[in-house]
């Protein structure tokens, strides 16, 4: 059964620090999301791409979270320069094509900001 | 925005006793309804969901409920077993002109006990 992959699974980075996670949605999903997940809580929306467009960005704090999806496939989550309150698990998910709703999501990135 | 309500956060059964989880959400626009699994340090997992024009939805041994009038929703799973143990999330969604993107609650920690 296909999957959504992600990487890396763990990343420590000291604040300050510039990291980036990558997503690799299911083959032929058009949509793209990236959730945050602080410990205790459900995902959070930070981005949404529909192909290589951005959807929704407006949960993304732009001064220092990006986020592409150049061909449409693939996509990379940055952050620079990283914060301690920026310590979460970053989830990718993705949707088909059409009238379903169900979002597949990646086993996501836990971030540790010391 | 959307908001969910997610309640209880913790809820401890005996293994065959039944677990009933409820969410509650603010935008009468939201149509669909999916609760997803998460077993630690795993991806979550879609376990049920349903459509705003669906009053009830049954697999198995796991059930979800809508009434639209109040705007809540809600999780049934019956003869409970220890692999059920799991942080359980709702969430709802509202149409394409917010990108199907989901608005989780805060989640519930279900543990059975042999």
């Amino acid at each position: 059964e296909a999957e959504v992959a992600q990487s890396p699974r763990y990343k420590i980075t000291e604040k300050s620090q510039a990291v980036a996670f990558w997503c690799d949605p299911i083959s032929g999903h058009a949509t793209l999301y990236w959730y945050r997940q602080i410990l205790g809580q459900g995902p959070e929306l930070l981005v949404q791409f529909q192909d290589e467009s951005v959807v929704d960005d407006s949960q993304l704090p732009k001064d220092r979270f990006s986020a592409e999806r150049l061909k449409g496939v693939d996509s990379t989550l940055k952050i620079q320069p990283a914060e301690l309150g920026d310590s979460a698990m970053y989830l990718c998910a993705s949707r088909p094509a059409g009238p379903s709703n169900i979002q597949y999501f990646g086993a996501g990135t836990r971030l540790s900001v010391l | 925005g959307e908001n969910v309500e997610q309640h209880p956060s913790t809820l401890s059964v005996q293994e065959g006793d039944s677990a009933v989880i409820k969410c509650t959400y603010s935008d009468s626009a939201s149509n669909y309804f999916p609760w997803y699994k998460q077993e630690l340090g795993k991806r979550p997992q879609l376990i049920i969901d349903i459509r705003s024009n669906v009053g009830e939805k049954k697999d198995q041994r796991i059930a979800v409920t809508l009434n639209k009038t109040a705007k809540h929703f809600s999780l049934h799973i019956t003869e409970t077993q220890p692999e059920d143990s799991a942080v359980y999330f709702c969430a709802a969604s509202t149409p394409p002109n917010s990108g199907y993107a989901l608005n989780f609650g805060k989640g519930t920690s279900l543990l059975v006990t042999p």
